[in-house]
C-alpha cells in the first residue's frame, strides 16, 4: 500500500527558513498535499502541487517536487514563532479520493 | 460557508458507554471522510462516502465502530460499547472533485475534531 514518511521533528529559530521533507511510494500520485495542525485543530490546507509540475511557490511557501526520488519538501521562508505547529504531508493517487498521510513533521519555531 | 461542523468538539465518557460523533460537511462536497488521530498510530481513516454511500469502510477497526451518512448534510460515527483504547481525536473531513485546466482536482477540508476520552 501507499506509503508517506516524515521525519518527526525539526526545530528552527525564528528568522531561519525551515525545510520539510517528505518521501513517497505512490508513483501513480496525482497530487501531493501539505497540510497544517495547530494545537487543538483539525488539519488546514497550506498548498498542493499536481505531479507535473517540479515547483510551486506561494509568498513564503514553497514546494518542492521531485518525481524520479519521490520526493517532496516543504520551505518556509522566514519563519515565525506563528508557524510551529505539525506539518502532514499527502498523497492522492489515481482515484483522488483517498488521501494518505504521513506522520507529521512537529515544528518548533525558537525566537 | 462554516466549513465542516463536529460535534461535541469534547466526549468524555465511561468504558461501555455508546458514543455518537456528529459531522455536517460542506455545502455541495460529495465525499465525506472520518479519521481517527493518535499518538502512537498518527491520522488513520476510518470509512469514507460519496453521496451518502460507504464506499470504503476498510479503516474501521471492529463492529464497535458504525458509521452513517442519512443525507448530503449529515453523517454519524458510533462506537457502541466504547473503550479506553478508544480515546483520540476523531476528525470529519469533505470533499468534492472538480476539473479546472482539464486537471481534475480534489482537495479534502477538515473539521475542527472530536478530542474523545474513555475512562
Amino acid at each position: 500500500g501507499e506509503d508517506v514518511e516524515q521525519s518527526l521533528f525539526l526545530s528552527v529559530r525564528e528568522g531561519d527558513s525551515s525545510v520539510i521533507n517528505c518521501t513517497y511510494t505512490d508513483s501513480s500520485s496525482t497530487y501531493l498535499y501539505w497540510y497544517k495542525q495547530e494545537p487543538g485543530a483539525g488539519l488546514q490546507l497550506l498548498t498542493y502541487i499536481f505531479s507535473n509540475m517540479d515547483m510551486k511557490q506561494d509568498q513564503r511557501l514553497t514546494v518542492l517536487l521531485n518525481k524520479k526520488d519521490k520526493h517532496l519538501s516543504l520551505r518556509i521562508a522566514d519563519t515565525q514563532t506563528g508557524d510551529s505547529a505539525i506539518y502532514f504531508c499527502a498523497e492522492s493517487p489515481d482515484n483522488f479520493n483517498k488521501f494518505y498521510f504521513g506522520s507529521g513533521t512537529k515544528l518548533n519555531v525558537k525566537p | 460557508d462554516a466549513g465542516v461542523i463536529q460535534s461535541p468538539r469534547h466526549e468524555v465518557t465511561e468504558m461501555g458507554q455508546e458514543v455518537t460523533l456528529r459531522c455536517k460537511p460542506i455545502s455541495g462536497h460529495d465525499y465525506l471522510f472520518w479519521y481517527r488521530q493518535t499518538m502512537m498510530r498518527g491520522l488513520e481513516l476510518l470509512i469514507y462516502f460519496n453521496n451518502n454511500v460507504p464506499i470504503d469502510d476498510s479503516g474501521m477497526p471492529e463492529d464497535r465502530f458504525s458509521a452513517k451518512m442519512p443525507n448530503a448534510s449529515f453523517s454519524t460515527l458510533k462506537i457502541q460499547p466504547s473503550e479506553p483504547r478508544d480515546s483520540a481525536v476523531y476528525f470529519c473531513a469533505s470533499s468534492s472533485q472538480w476539473t479546472s485546466g482539464g486537471l481534475v482536482k480534489n482537495i479534502q477540508y477538515f473539521g475542527a475534531g472530536t478530542r474523545l476520552s474513555v475512562l
